[in-house]
């Protein structure tokens, strides 16, 4: 299978700061990736659709503003928390999409928690 | 709108067999997916299905029946370490985008 590697695993950072996660695949090129958050017990929120070289399409309810999200490169999008808050506090997990067609899967990196105190 | 529906808790014991069921109800369809996730890992693929009937893979197995809007993730010969959670998901027309079911949380029991 392809891997997906999501860095840093978790991060713990004081209120109003930004935190910075990044998604790389590393033995394939992905022009589409995902951002979802997920709560404690609870199924993958998608949060946006990342587009290597255009902007990211935010689901509702996303402040596209406190989400920014880059996708420079046919192997790397970042996710950048900005003025992190306590309840940005969560599990974040990427997932890039690899193949066309009916044999196109989705391969998810690890997954970041981020604790905002 | 999109719709995805599993069990919530599931609870078996160890070297049986359990079926966790998903039906789904979305603007388009192309592919249901299954993926297992322990508790603070990311999603592992399991399965996909984009015609009707079963696909099996070792332990595991999967069946689609795209007319009933159903599928099912058929896990045999139960281990402990098969306790996670159970996703379904179902990808669109356009491949855009992938919906997930809410999960079923699978606990394996001695």
């Amino acid at each position: 299978g392809a891997v997906v590697s999501q860095h840093p695993s978790w991060v713990i950072c004081k209120s109003g700061t930004s935190v910075k996660i990044e998604c790389r695949s590393l033995d394939f090129q992905a022009t589409t990736m995902f951002w979802y958050r997920q709560f404690p017990k609870q199924s993958l929120m998608l949060m946006a659709t990342s587009n290597e070289g255009s902007k990211a399409t935010y689901e509702q309810g996303v402040e596209k503003d406190k989400f920014l999200i880059n996708h420079a490169s046919l192997t790397l999008s970042t996710l950048t928390v900005t003025s992190a808050h306590p309840e940005d506090s969560s599990f974040y997990i990427c997932s890039a999409r690899k193949g066309t067609g009916e044999g196109e899967k989705l391969f998810f990196g690890s997954g970041t928690q981020l604790s905002v105190l | 709108g999109q719709n995805i529906d599993q069990p919530t808790e599931m609870t078996a014991t160890e070297g049986a067999i359990v079926q966790i069921n998903c039906t789904y109800q979305t603007s388009g369809f192309n592919g249901l997916f299954w993926y297992q996730q322990h508790a603070g890992e990311a999603p592992t693929f399991l399965s996909y299905n984009v015609l009707d009937g079963l696909e099996e893979k070792g332990r595991f197995s999967s069946f689609l029946s795209r007319s009933k809007g159903y599928s099912y993730l058929l896990l045999k010969e139960l281990q402990m370490k098969d306790s996670a959670s159970y996703l379904c998901a179902v990808r669109d027309n356009y491949g855009q985008n992938f919906v997930f079911g809410p999960g079923t949380r699978l606990s394996v029991l001695p």
